[in-house]
């Protein structure tokens, strides 16, 4: 299986604690997105990195979340302090684009967060 | 703020009929679009895509209608198939990068055999 892939599926912790998921693009793509989705929604923009370099970030993302994608390759989300209002489900895609242009995007199956 | 809106939480067509699913966006800068189609479970999958040069788009069974002036796209299926049942999201990507999608919160279609 070439697809994205993400680790864990599922995720339940407590309020309070860190957690941090991982995602596996598809190889050979440069450009890799989170997202979130909670119930009802759309997925929600996060945060991308081409390559290595994580070039934009949504005002969603507050200073408890933090990304990193070293070497260009997988990429982890992490999590501290985890709060009620941050479970949701966490959407990790990838692509293969070149200067703005409009590319589809892969998503992985997602790593569903349950804070209690 | 939603940037690109779907108004229908919920759709049923019988097998076989056509499915209209409708998306409207607020932002004239938007000049690309896609749909996604989402099984319980699994992320979604890109289904068909349309630049604003054109104002139709069809692959096999599916086809993507756009409506500039009305802000306005829409996909049709026809025939519509139970497989197609699933969570369908538009889409537009923010026009300055290109990177960013904005997506619509949602239609579920329902296709009864």
């Amino acid at each position: 299986d070439t697809g994205v892939s993400q680790d864990p599926r599922h995720k339940i912790t407590k309020r309070g604690q860190n957690v941090t998921f991982r995602c596996d693009p598809i190889s050979e793509h440069n450009r890799l997105y989170w997202y979130r989705q909670t119930l009802g929604q759309g997925p929600e923009f996060l945060t991308y990195f081409q390559n290595e370099a994580q070039l934009e970030k949504s005002r969603l993302l507050s200073d408890r979340f933090s990304a990193e994608r070293p070497k260009g390759s997988f990429s982890t989300l992490e999590i501290q302090r985890t709060e009620q209002g941050d479970s949701a489900m966490y959407l990790c895609a990838s692509s293969w684009a070149s200067g703005s242009s409009y590319n589809e995007q892969f998503f992985g199956p997602g790593t569903r967060l349950t804070v209690l | 703020d939603q940037q690109v809106k779907q108004n229908s939480p919920s759709l049923s067509v019988q097998e076989g009929r056509i499915s209209i699913l409708n998306c409207d966006y607020t932002n004239s800068m938007f000049d690309y679009f896609l749909w996604y189609k989402k099984y319980p479970a699994e992320g979604p999958t890109f289904l068909i895509s349309i630049s604003s040069i054109k104002d139709k788009n069809e692959d096999g069974r599916f086809t993507v209608f756009l409506n500039k002036s009305a802000k306005h796209l829409s996909l049709h299926i026809v025939p519509s198939q139970p497989g197609d049942s699933a969570v369908y999201f538009c889409a537009a990507p923010r026009s300055n990068t290109g990177n960013q999608f904005y997506f619509g919160t949602g239609t579920s279609l329902t296709v009864i055999p």
